[in-house]
């Protein structure tokens, strides 16, 4: 069975602090996606890493796949209220036939508080 | 909008109803997926279609549970015989079908409920 665990599943902070949220799996991933959702949305996606050890910045955002292709990072500098959401991580497994199966993490629900 | 459409946004069935819901991909993408989100989870995966060929299914979808794309463009899932655990968000993704990444772009979702 694969699995992406993702930490923390709650975040409470202030604006303008920094936070780390980490996604970690046994399984090799072809590419790793990061979503945000919103409440009664679909997710939206935000960065998509293909490369082993491979950095995305995304303004405030930082976006990290691991050596190995098995973890990801998402670092958000000086968060905002706006940042407030759920971030997903999703990894990609690619069965023969050459389409993606996204496997999610169940989520980090971020509450940036002003 | 060219995004990803999905039909009904809610639904509130009552147990044993059946229920269909419809997903409009984006245009020309031949990829499409199905997933389902429960309270607190990420989405699971369900089904898969290229073009009109229903390639992959989860052992998620039970045998209530059917997904057809019959022109390759739209798709719809129905449910039959619903049970309260049947309760989800059922999301629907679009992919163009190109090597490496093929990012999947959701739909808004359709909320069911079933009482």
């Amino acid at each position: 069975t694969q699995l992406l665990e993702q930490s923390p599943q709650f975040l409470s902070i202030q604006e303008g602090e920094n936070l780390t949220v980490y996604c970690n799996s046994s399984s090799v991933f072809s590419s790793l996606q990061w979503y945000r959702q919103e409440p009664g949305e679909g997710p939206v996606l935000l960065v998509t890493v293909v490369t082993g050890g491979e950095v995305k910045k995304l303004k405030r955002l930082t976006f990290q796949f691991g050596d190995a292709r098995k973890d990801s990072s998402l670092h958000i500098t000086a968060a905002q209220p706006g940042d407030t959401g759920l971030y997903l991580c999703a990894g990609a497994l690619s069965p023969s036939g050459g389409y993606n199966k996204l496997i999610f993490g169940a989520g980090t629900r971020l509450a940036v508080h002003p | 909008d060219t995004g990803v459409s999905q039909n009904p946004r809610h639904k509130i069935t009552k147990r044993g109803q059946n229920v269909t819901f419809r997903c409009d991909p984006i245009s020309e993408h031949n990829r499409l997926y199905w997933y389902r989100q429960t309270l607190g989870q990420g989405p699971e995966f369900l089904t898969y279609f290229q073009n009109e060929a229903q390639l992959e299914k989860s052992r998620l979808l039970s045998d209530r549970f059917s997904a057809e794309r019959p022109k390759g463009s739209f798709s719809t899932l129905e449910i039959q015989r619903t049970e309260q655990g049947d309760s989800a968000m059922y999301l629907c993704a679009s992919s163009a079908g190109q090597a490496s990444t093929d990012t999947q772009y959701f739909g808004p979702g359709t909320r069911l409920t079933v009482l």
